[in-house]
């Protein structure tokens, strides 16, 4: 059974750097075509994909945020980290990890899709 | 803006057929994969692939796509699928970086 749950602090001030952890089980992030995904929701707004990580330390970054942000993984611990330096209020938002895993379709092409996420930690910037 | 086009709500009649789109130049690459989210719960895979519903997910959900655009079919919707539906892919840069539809609240009347 794959789990999966952020941490982090649940107030950050403006300038200041986030950095979640998603602690997960249920799966390896040393296993061949899995990754992990960092996605946030602002109250009442729409999905926001933010970073990922894959299990041979291929990281992707969305461009609008990819000065800020950091995606890291300890396979020992189970562990993906986020990290978003100078946070704004803007920034608010509940911020999902979910499980991320390849497969090929019906042509062999590879494909890859978001299956189980975390339930969310909301976030607050202010100050 | 998201590079995934989908309209911002939807309301279909218990028991009736509602189609949910999502639109992007990806989309003629890239299949979409679909989740849907109720209020203060995150999101559940429904749909991905072309047409792949994960264990657990009713029947009456089904996915197609066209061109530039992909959907997302209830058929016979339930009371129960009241909620915010998102799509997800690849963006058009090639680079292997990810985009979200800005979500469809479908209604169930």
């Amino acid at each position: 059974q794959i789990t999966l749950k952020e941490s982090g602090p649940t107030l950050v001030k403006p300038t200041q750097t986030l950095t979640l952890t998603c602690t997960f089980s249920g799966f390896s992030l040393s296993t061949s075509g899995v990754g992990v995904g960092w996605i946030r929701q602002p109250p009442g707004k729409a999905l926001e994909w933010l970073a990922l990580i894959y299990w041979d330390d291929d990281k992707r970054y969305s461009p609008s945020l990819k000065s800020r942000l950091t995606i890291t993984k300890d396979t020992s611990k189970n562990q993906v980290v986020l990290t978003m330096t100078n946070m704004d209020p803007v920034d608010t938002a509940t911020y999902y990890c979910a499980h991320r895993l390849r497969y090929y379709d019906s042509s062999g092409a590879t494909r890859y899709y978001f299956d189980y996420w975390g339930q969310g930690t909301l976030v607050t910037v202010s100050s | 803006s998201s590079e995934l086009t989908q309209d911002p709500a939807v309301s279909v009649a218990l028991g009736q057929t509602v189609r949910i789109t999502c639109q992007g130049d990806s989309l003629r690459s890239y299949y979409a994969t679909w989740y849907q989210q109720k209020p203060g719960q995150a999101p559940v895979l429904v749909i991905y692939g072309k047409n792949n519903r994960p264990s657990g997910i009713p029947d009456r959900f089904s996915g197609s796509s066209s061109g530039n655009t992909a959907s997302l079919t209830i058929t016979g919707a339930q009371a129960e699928d009241e909620a915010d539906y998102y799509c997800n892919s690849r963006d058009s840069s090639g680079n292997h970086l990810e985009v979200f539809g800005g979500g469809t609240k479908l209604t169930v009347l």
